[in-house]
């Protein structure tokens, strides 16, 4: 069992470009999340989703675009990136629940220049 | 509005030494408490969490946190440390499904 994959492990990006981080779990959990991770401010909240079909704008949203087609699935897309989107990026998924635990993915380190 | 405030940004410790991490909230609800830890290059994973009940929560790996409502806090223990503890540690606070708040972390540092 893989539990969460991420891809790609890091990407350099020329600001403007459009951006797709994949995220994919086989724990069939119902909530996912994606998480930016920058020094200093700990981990924010940017998208989430309870289920598939539904999502949700956490903390810092802005810039940043999710679907959820599927259980699985749940890529973030940067439609035009910029320099401040520089960050690692964390994909988690919980069963549901305020309580449940969040596993998380391995991460992508995305540099925007 | 709920924050987490992690107080000491790193922690060097000796092998073998004892350590506690602290961590205080503000929320005007109630909480269910988290402590996730961070291996280099690797994402997190739960230590333990405080959902109800008994204060004193173990986790995985030896350590320990006490959830202190009158003070607001939940401070991770070890009472003895290893090497491969070094890391970096995160509180998180939850008060609703999606509310996952995250403190700005503790860099754990073990001294051979």
């Amino acid at each position: 069992i893989a539990g969460i994959t991420q891809a790609p492990t890091s990407q350099i990006l020329a600001a403007g470009r459009r951006m797709t981080l994949r995220c994919t779990q086989d724990m069939r959990h119902n909530a996912m999340y994606w998480y930016r991770q920058d020094l200093g401010l700990g981990l924010r909240l940017i998208h989430y989703s309870n289920t598939a079909g539904t999502t949700g704008k956490g903390e810092v949203p802005d810039g940043y675009s999710v679907s959820r087609a599927n259980t699985d699935d749940f890529p973030l897309t940067l439609a035009s990136a910029v320099p401040s989107q520089t960050s690692v990026y964390f994909c988690a998924s919980s069963d549901s629940g305020r309580s449940d635990t969040q596993y998380f993915g391995p991460g992508t380190r995305l540099t925007v220049l | 509005a709920q924050s987490v405030t992690q107080l000491d940004s790193q922690v060097p410790v000796f092998e073998e030494a004892p350590v506690e991490l602290r961590c205080n909230y503000s929320s005007s609800v109630s909480v269910y408490l988290f402590w996730y830890v961070q291996y280099p290059n690797q994402g997190l994973q739960l230590l333990l969490k405080y959902l109800s009940g008994s204060t004193l929560v173990k986790g995985i790996n030896g350590f320990e946190a006490e959830f202190n409502k009158s003070q607001t806090s939940f401070h991770l223990r070890k009472p003895s440390v290893h090497i491969s503890d070094t890391a970096e540690y995160f509180c998180a606070v939850q008060t609703g499904a999606n509310n996952l708040f995250f403190g700005t972390g503790t860099r754990l540092t073990v001294i051979p």
